[in-house]
């Protein structure tokens, strides 16, 4: 079946900008993660949802991002008045379970977001 | 706070060599442990999972060993080829399945 997609793959914008990024997590998978992957960062965790709540919200960086998920599917992530330390590649993962020991996530091939 | 450390930060070797990446982390409450790969510019594949109750995970050349114990897991790849070039990452698996990675081990494997 399809794997989990994101989109735009590719975004440049300038600062100040508002962006909304988009995952489509594989079908009936509960669980979704967002990422943040940056050269001076590495591969950060963002926010969790399971269904279209977030019970962990722990890693978003400051009141500018933001994320929901409606109808336990898709999900966005919103960056609002973007800085130019925003600019990273932005991975979705969703998973069965979210959570337990078997549980494996798939990711998104992500979206590059460049802010000028 | 858990922190993964993944040595060493880069590789580079002759086709048809056995290698070996490591992985350490600082909390050994963990669920489980993933090792993940990353070519240029795409998204991430599993590669194995090795649950908290266990020690090894083999698929094909590749095994992944756990020492929760200890802090510590081994990459193994037998063997390695061309198309094995890739940024290797390691994760170790939260209570909600958050995972925390490392900073990853770029290889390269020449012809």
């Amino acid at each position: 079946g399809a794997g989990v997609s994101q989109s735009p793959s590719n975004k440049v914008t300038e600062k100040g900008k508002d962006v909304e990024l988009r995952c489509d997590p594989i079908s009936g998978h509960t669980a979704l993660y967002w990422y943040r992957q940056s050269l001076g960062q590495g591969l950060e965790f963002l926010i969790y949802f399971q269904g279209n709540s977030a019970p962990d919200k722990s890693g978003l960086p400051s009141d500018r991002f933001s994320a929901e998920r409606t109808g336990g599917s898709v999900s966005t992530l919103t960056i609002q008045r973007t800085q130019q330390e925003d600019s990273a590649v932005y991975l979705c993962a969703s998973s069965y379970y979210g959570g337990g020991a078997t549980d494996t996530q798939y990711f998104g091939p992500g979206t590059r977001l460049t802010v000028l | 706070k858990q922190e993964v450390t993944q040595i060493p930060a880069a590789l580079s070797v002759p086709e048809g060599e056995n290698l070996v990446l490591n992985c350490s982390f600082t909390d050994s409450a963990i669920y489980n442990l993933q090792w993940f790969r990353q070519d240029p510019g795409k998204g991430l594949t599993s590669l194995l999972l090795i649950q908290s109750s266990q020690r090894e995970q083999t698929s094909g050349r590749l095994n992944a060993s756990l020492d929760k114990s200890s802090g510590r897991s081994t990459l193994y790849i037998a063997a390695s080829q061309p198309g094995d070039s890739a940024t290797y990452l390691c994760a170790v698996t939260s209570n909600t399945g958050k995972l925390i990675f490392g900073q990853g081990t770029t290889l390269q494997v020449k012809p």
